[in-house]
């Protein structure tokens, strides 16, 4: 299985800050990867895919970039609704695997 | 617009089967996407346990794959989950996801999710 691997674990920012996590894949994905945001008691909801397109819908103010072992997400000004729980996932190959999870934290 | 949602028991006592079902609306089963199921532990992250496509094609996560069976039903444009032999270790909150599988850049993305349902194995 491809592992995923996210860091940090946990981010503490505070609004407006300029925020990136990582997400490294343990062989090369090539850009088959997503990210989603997950609010506690909701499920994930998806906002970029294959590494850097945005999904309809979702703030410009997420950007995702990276390839092969490498991805970051970037939120580029952080407000108050960002405050959530971002994960990782694959899906070059199977069995589909995710990250363990970022939590932004309000500083 | 196209829901999901998951139905079925939240308690389930050891060694015995979980069973859920995912009701889709807004949209047919018979479409181009694959139907999965993810779950997420307590305090934990997202584990893929399996997918179905409507012709019956599965694909299951290997260290699951002896307990798990996905099946669809058409007539009623949904899909099930059966885990066998469960330990505490499967209590989770469990969803259902689509993947689209052609016709979209969204391919095999999770792009719409159920509430999920909460499941607690314990005698």
């Amino acid at each position: 299985d491809i592992q995923m691997t996210q860091s940090p674990s946990t981010l503490s920012a505070s609004v407006g800050d300029r925020v990136t996590i990582t997400c490294r894949a343990s062989q090369s994905i090539s850009r088959w990867l997503a990210w989603y945001q997950q609010k506690p008691g909701k499920a994930p909801k998806v906002l970029i895919y294959k590494a850097s397109s945005l999904k309809s819908g979702v703030s410009s103010r997420f950007s995702g970039s990276g390839s092969g072992t490498e991805f970051t997400l970037t939120i580029s000004s952080l407000q108050p609704d960002d405050f959530a729980t971002y994960y990782c996932q694959q899906y070059n190959n199977y069995p589909r695997t995710f990250g363990q999870g970022t939590k932004v934290e309000i500083k | 617009q196209v829901q999901l949602q998951e139905s079925g028991p939240g308690l389930v006592k050891p060694s015995g089967t979980l069973s859920l079902t995912c009701a889709v609306s807004g949209d047919s089963i018979s479409t181009s996407n694959w139907w999965s199921w993810v779950r997420q532990s307590p305090g934990k992250g997202l584990e893929w346990i399996g997918e179905i496509y409507h012709s019956g094609t599965t694909n299951y996560k290997s260290s699951l794959k002896s307990r798990v069976t996905i099946s669809v039903d058409k007539s009623k444009n949904q899909f099930s989950l059966k885990l066998s032999s469960v330990t505490a270790a499967d209590t989770a909150i469990y969803y259902c996801a689509r993947a689209p599988y052609s016709g979209t850049s969204l391919n095999d993305v999770f792009d719409i999710w159920g509430q999920g349902t909460m499941v607690t194995v314990s005698s």
